[in-house]
């Protein structure tokens, strides 16, 4: 399996920019999770799918994230409008079918606003 | 909710000597403990975790424990080597019905020197 699949890599926008970050979970894998990095913060939960349903988004900063997951091979992490204080590493990670099963992480997008 | 303290956030070792990373959490209903390993600009990847219903539990080098009373889990590594040189990080998961909660450590830097 190909792992947890990210993309972009890397994205530098301007402030007030959207900015859309996608990712695709390994194959069978029935949880979804987002992630944001900061030196500041630390690795936090920001919002969960189970079986593409949104469960718990109590992580989300604010209301200018939003998170979908359309289908089980895909989910997406939008910030409209963005902020320099967005700017963090997301990671996206799947688990298999419970929530005490390990979580696969994908490599990350770099964000940077300027 | 739950907090999750982890010690040191900084450790250096000389190669061959031992490691040892203690985290303690709050929530006594916690169930699953998963440690995680992060390699400058990689993703977290997971190399040992524990379930509440087990005291101990490893994986050649590696070793976790729990004290469930103290409400606290710590991570072992002997024999290190240089390439145990990494971010790890401590995670603590209160999983039961329709509630999770997953909170991450702020992370211990391991420095294995040669």
């Amino acid at each position: 399996d190909a792992g947890v699949i990210q993309s972009p890599r890397h994205e530098v926008t301007e402030m007030g920019q959207e900015v859309t970050l996608r990712c695709k979970p390994i194959s069978g894998h029935d949880y979804l999770f987002w992630y944001r990095q900061t030196m500041m913060r630390g690795l936090e939960l920001l919002i969960y799918f189970n079986n593409n349903v949104p469960i718990d988004d109590s992580g989300m900063p604010e209301d200018r994230f939003s998170a979908k997951m359309p289908n089980a091979s895909f989910s997406t992490l939008k910030i409209q409008p963005s902020e320099p204080r967005d700017s963090a590493v997301y990671f996206c990670a799947s688990s298999q079918d419970t929530l005490i099963t390990p979580q696969h992480f994908g490599d990350g997008t770099r964000l940077s606003i300027l | 909710g739950e907090n999750v303290e982890q010690h040191p956030s900084t450790l250096s070792v000389q190669e061959g000597d031992s490691a040892v990373i203690k985290c303690t959490y709050s929530d006594s209903a916690s169930n699953y403990f998963p440690w995680y390993k992060q390699e400058l600009g990689k993703r977290p990847q997971l190399i040992i975790d524990i379930r509440s219903n087990v005291g101990e539990k490893k994986d050649q080098r590696i070793a976790v424990t729990l004290n469930k009373t103290a409400k606290h889990f710590s991570l072992h590594i002997t024999e290190t080597q240089p390439e145990d040189s990494a971010v790890y990080f401590c995670a603590a998961t209160l999983s039961g019905g329709s509630n999770y909660k997953l909170t991450f450590g702020k992370g211990t830097l391991l420095t294995v020197n040669p």
